[in-house]
């Protein structure tokens, strides 16, 4: 079957920074994405790889190795305001997308 | 500015009766998607549409039905036949009719059965 993989809960402090795994096993690959979601809320995109290697974007970055079915969030210089959940997405060989159950982050001051 | 609307927020609903959950959206975008979201698990497809007056069952399409009657719109109807539908429910659109583009999403609707 297809399957993501997150860790369920991270905890990190304040200006610290954290990286949020995601593994994956699908029939195929057309992509890795990542979103962001408040509690009670929708969720937002945050980055999306097809490629391997790492793609930046300000304080988020996102790593890909296809060959791995390995991804990684990475954020820096933590903010309050970054405590959400990291959702996995993985679009498979069918273009259907198979999501992670998601990552809850909590900051700490 | 260019979203998606959907209404009501919360709603609560007594068994055996069915509800109709409203999506809007003005991104004039062609594919829309529905999505049931529950503590502890992934989204799960419910339908999803690519062209008006056509949907596709997703994967958990039973105990609901859809219709898209104009690009703008994809309402959502829970029935009775739903057997746990207390659940956090969102819809989404997206540029392209498969799933590697950006997916954009409305706030949400928490049903709740009572």
């Amino acid at each position: 079957g297809q399957n993501i993989d997150q860790p369920t809960e991270m905890t990190a402090t304040e200006g610290a920074i954290v990286q949020i795994n995601c593994t994956y096993q699908t029939s195929g690959f057309n992509g890795l994405f990542w979103y962001q979601q408040h509690a009670g809320e929708a969720p937002t995109f945050l980055s999306y790889n097809v490629l391997d290697g790492l793609e930046e974007k300000g304080r988020f970055s996102s790593f890909l190795s296809r060959s791995k079915g390995y991804s990684y969030l990475l954020l820096k210089e933590l903010q309050m305001k970054d405590s959400a959940s990291y959702l996995c997405a993985v679009t498979d060989s069918n273009y259907q997308l198979i999501w992670g159950a998601g990552t809850k982050l909590i900051i700490k001051p | 500015d260019g979203g998606i609307t959907q209404s009501p927020k919360y709603l609560f609903r007594k068994e055996g009766q069915n509800v109709t959950l409203s999506c809007e959206q003005n991104l004039n975008h062609d594919a829309m998607y529905w999505y049931r979201q529950d503590p502890g698990q992934g989204l799960r497809l419910i339908y999803y549409s690519q062209i008006v007056n056509d949907f596709q069952k997703g994967d958990i399409a039973e105990g609901y039905s859809v219709s898209r009657e104009k690009k703008e719109s994809f309402p959502l109807t829970v029935t009775s036949a739903q057997k746990n539908p207390t659940a956090f429910y969102l819809c989404a659109s997206s540029i392209p009719d498969k799933h590697t583009g950006e997916l954009f999403f409305g706030e949400g609707s928490r049903l709740t059965v009572l």
